[in-house]
Formats: structure tokens, C-alpha cells, sequence
């Protein structure tokens, strides 16, 4: 049974549309959700730990939400640079983590 | 601060070979996870070792082996290579095991024909 989806799997933004993606999560006693950044060719890069519902943490033009079966990266006035694969994750022990599929995203100038 | 290297880049073997990946991980860090990324799919969790003991190892048979040593880097050695093991290897490393943020190398691509 899969325990965080993404949605959606693939997104084309124009440069400056705001957009969010979605990460959606099954386990109990939520112990942490990551956010990772994957670029081409690269391995994931952290961006966002958020713990508890509520909380929100902000990076340039990402801003990373949780609520208690869910998580949402808003992309705000995204720009090319901001093209990559976010990958949402939540601990299913100790530092081991279930990954999403991620969300493919691509910016157009 | 060094970050996570691992070698090498890319790889290309035949099935039934066995391969060795290599992963030094960042400056301080003692925990070190392996993680097979299929394309278009997300990481799944091969195992991690701890201060050089495997500490937990996810749905994946014998074959796939692992050793860390004293100055935390680490290995992933798979035998009996299938086509299916083609993906993108990547090693993680993280101070102990509080779930803290894991730090990716950019990983080996290894490609099985």
C-alpha cells in the first residue's frame, strides 16, 4: 500500500503562474514530511522538513504546507530555475524514508 | 564540508555480473542509507548502515550486500545482476537516527544488459 502520492505526476507552468503540488500521506504518528528538490542526472536536494499540522516553512518561491493527511509546495511566480522533480517523503523507521513519485516540473519562459 | 561522493558515475554490466558502487559520505555524518531510483519513480529504500552495522533494509533479496567502514564510507555490492536492477543508485548520508534530513550524493547509473 503506498503511503504518500503525488499529484500531479507532471506540471508545465508559465514563467510567473503560481501553482501547488500535492503530496498526500497514509502512515499514523506522522514523525516528520521531507521535501526534496531532484534535479536531472542529481540526486535530491533537501528543501522542507514540517512536522506538525500547521506549520510552514519557506524557501524563495517555494512555500511548504501540512495538514494532517496532507502536504502542498506552492511554487510562487516560478521561474525556469524552478524546473525540476519535487519529491515528497515521510520516515517509515529510523531515517529510512518512503518516497513519492514525485511531481515533474517544468517552467516555460 | 564535503558533501556525499559517490563512484562511479555511471556504469554499464551484463546480467549475471557482480558490481561494487562506492559512497564517501558528508564531513561528521555516521549513518549511511542506499536507495534504487527506477526512472520516473521515486527512491526506494535498499538498506542503512550504522556506525558500520546494517540498521535496517528494505524489500530487497540477498543479493543486494552493503558494508560500511570506520570512516563511514560505504559500499553496495550486488551479485547476479538481472535487467531490472538497471536504476539510478544512491547513497544518503545523515547524523545518527533521529530522522533527520538525509544529504544524496547524485548517484551511480547503472545500466544492465
Amino acid at each position: 500500500e503506498d503511503q504518500v502520492t503525488q499529484s500531479p505526476e507532471a506540471l508545465r507552468l508559465q514563467e510567473g503562474e503560481s501553482s501547488s503540488l500535492n503530496c498526500s500521506y497514509t502512515v499514523s504518528g506522522l514523525r516528520g514530511l521531507f521535501w526534496y528538490r531532484q534535479d536531472p542526472g542529481k540526486g535530491p536536494e533537501f528543501l522542507f522538513t514540517l512536522y506538525s499540522a500547521g506549520e510552514e516553512k519557506e524557501k524563495e518561491r517555494l512555500k511548504a504546507t501540512l495538514t494532517k493527511k496532507e502536504s502542498f509546495l506552492h511554487i510562487t511566480a516560478p521561474k525556469p530555475e524552478d524546473s525540476a522533480t519535487y519529491l515528497c517523503a515521510v520516515p517509515e523507521g529510523n531515517n529510512r524514508l518512503a518516497f513519492g513519485k514525485g511531481n515533474q516540473v517544468v517552467v516555460i519562459p | 564540508e564535503t558533501g556525499v561522493t559517490q563512484s562511479p558515475t555511471h556504469l554499464i554490466k551484463t546480467r549475471g555480473q557482480q558490481v561494487t558502487l562506492r559512497c564517501s559520505s558528508q564531513s561528521g555524518h555516521n549513518t549511511v542509507s542506499w536507495y534504487q531510483q527506477a526512472l520516473g519513480q521515486g527512491p526506494q529504500f535498499i538498506f542503512q548502515y550504522y556506525r558500520e552495522e546494517e540498521n535496517g533494509r528494505g524489500n530487497f533479496p540477498p543479493r543486494f550486500s552493503g558494508l560500511q567502514f570506520p570512516n563511514y564510507s560505504s559500499e553496495l555490492n550486488v551479485n547476479a545482476l538481472e535487467l531490472d536492477d538497471s536504476a539510478l543508485y544512491l547513497c544518503a548520508s545523515s547524523l545518527g537516527l533521529d530522522n533527520s534530513p538525509l544529504h544524496f550524493g547524485n548517484g551511480t547509473r547503472l545500466t544492465v544488459t
